[in-house]
């Protein structure tokens, strides 16, 4: 079935440095993939999106590149700020698959010390 | 941006009385769905909703569960009777067509003793 895999469940880093989120999913379907950031108590937030082989799409210095090749969609950034400290999700929508559900990881938790 | 409004931000209830959680989503948008998030973990899909229909509904969509959207009124998730392990974030999102972004509201924390 369609799936998302986020391998890491914490990753703490120092302000100024660079950061990857892992994600790779499953699905027989053409993917659009996404990445949401949820701050503390608040509702998940679309961060990007991408459904085209091989671009990079770019939003407030996060950046993803959607390769099927490798079914990946790693979440980037140069260098991380204490405000991007906060919970992110990789998520799948199997366009063409079954009920148009937007599939979630297990969630990725980006803590940036000082 | 455009924004999904849940009543009530947080619900405490005994296990076995019923609770609704009400959804007011973005006004032009079609589709309709319930998450379940436990503190700090995945996001987990419920059951989504379009054209007055249950589209799909997840193994976590228990009998006791139900969602309805009466004609210009809130999408709503019903539990009745509740739970304890139904105790988590109740979250509703939109979305206007197939392939939209999904919008998602502030959440519904539901608390059964």
């Amino acid at each position: 079935g369609d799936s998302v895999t986020q391998t890491e469940g914490l990753v703490t880093l120092t302000k100024g440095l660079p950061v990857m989120l892992n994600c790779t999913y499953q699905t027989t379907y053409s993917p659009f993939l996404f990445w949401y950031v949820q701050h503390l108590n608040e509702a998940p937030k679309l961060l990007l999106k991408s459904s085209t082989d091989n671009k990079r799409t770019e939003h407030q210095g996060f950046y993803a590149t959607l390769h099927k090749s490798s079914s990946s969609f790693h979440l980037q950034k140069s260098s991380v700020q204490l405000s991007d400290s906060a919970l992110y999700f990789c998520a799948l929508s199997p366009y063409g698959g079954s009920g148009n559900k937007l599939i979630f990881g297990t969630g990725t938790l980006l803590s940036v010390k000082p | 941006g455009p924004k999904v409004l849940q009543i009530p931000s947080h619900q405490i209830i005994d296990m076995g009385q019923m609770v609704t959680l009400n959804c007011d989503p973005v006004s032009n948008h079609l589709y309709f769905y319930w998450y379940k998030q436990i503190l700090g973990q995945q996001m987990e899909f419920l059951v989504n909703f379009y054209n007055g229909k249950v589209m799909e509904k997840s193994k976590l969509f228990k009998d006791q569960f139900s969602v309805e959207r009466p004609d210009g009124s809130y999408f709503t998730l019903k539990i009745q009777p509740t739970a304890l392990e139904d105790s988590a974030v109740y979250f509703c999102a939109s979305k206007t067509t197939n392939t939209g972004q999904l919008y998602f509201g502030e959440g519904s924390k539901l608390t059964v003793l």
